[in-house]
């Protein structure tokens, strides 16, 4: 299957300070990624849909000025946590949807463990 | 609106063989997922319906009832490796992903 990469897998940060975590398409090129969030023991909560040379769609409830998302080529997508706080902490997942794949799954990232103290 | 429901916690014993049920109610279909995540990595894709029946694919099947709202994803001859959280996921007439809560199986010697 495709490999989407991310990184870092882990950061700990201050509060106040902004964390960027990218995710790469490494064998396919991704016109859309996903970012999620997911709290412990719960589901994944879909944040935004990121679009190729275009602005991000954000759901409803994420603020799109904490979370800034940028995607500047069809194989890398950034998410920029600004100004984070303790309640930011969470673990947060990237995936792109290959579209040669004949299911359109989306493929994951490893996913980045944040921890804002 | 949207939901999928699946239970939260299910227990089984090694080698046996355990049926993880999901119900969902979403504007449009266009496919339901099953996933795998084991605990603190991402998901990883197990299997896709889009038509009803069965798949099988080696010890997973996963089956699909698109009148009933219904889906279950069936593991046999369990091994202790397969201690994860399995998602239920429908896309929908976006071909957005509506996820479930997932269902945590505890594996058992």
């Amino acid at each position: 299957g495709a490999v989407v990469s991310q990184h870092p897998s882990r950061v700990i940060c201050k509060s106040g300070t902004s964390v960027k975590i990218e995710c790469r398409s490494l064998d396919f090129q991704a016109t859309t990624m996903f970012w999620y969030r997911q709290f412990p023991k719960k589901s994944l909560m879909l944040m935004a849909t990121s679009n190729e040379g275009s602005k991000a769609t954000y759901e409803q409830g994420v603020e799109k000025d904490k979370f800034l998302i940028n995607h500047a080529s069809l194989t890398l997508s950034t998410l920029t946590v600004t100004s984070a706080h303790p309640e930011d902490s969470s673990f947060y997942i990237c995936s792109a949807r290959d579209y040669r794949s004949p299911y359109n799954e989306q493929f994951f990232g490893p996913g980045t463990r944040l921890t804002v103290l | 609106g949207q939901n999928i429901d699946q239970p939260t916690e299910m227990t089984a014993t090694e080698g046996a063989i355990v049926q993880i049920n999901c119900t969902y109610q979403t504007s449009g279909f266009n496919g339901l997922f099953w996933y795998q995540q084991h605990a603190g990595e991402a998901p990883t894709f197990l299997s896709y319906n889009v038509l009803d029946g069965l798949e099988e694919k080696g010890r997973f099947s996963s089956f699909l009832s698109r009148s009933k709202g219904y889906s279950y994803l069936l593991l046999k001859e369990l091994q202790m490796k397969d201690s994860a959280s399995y998602l239920c996921a429908v896309m929908d007439s976006n071909y957005q992903l509506i996820w479930g809560a997932g269902t945590k199986l505890i594996i058992k010697p």
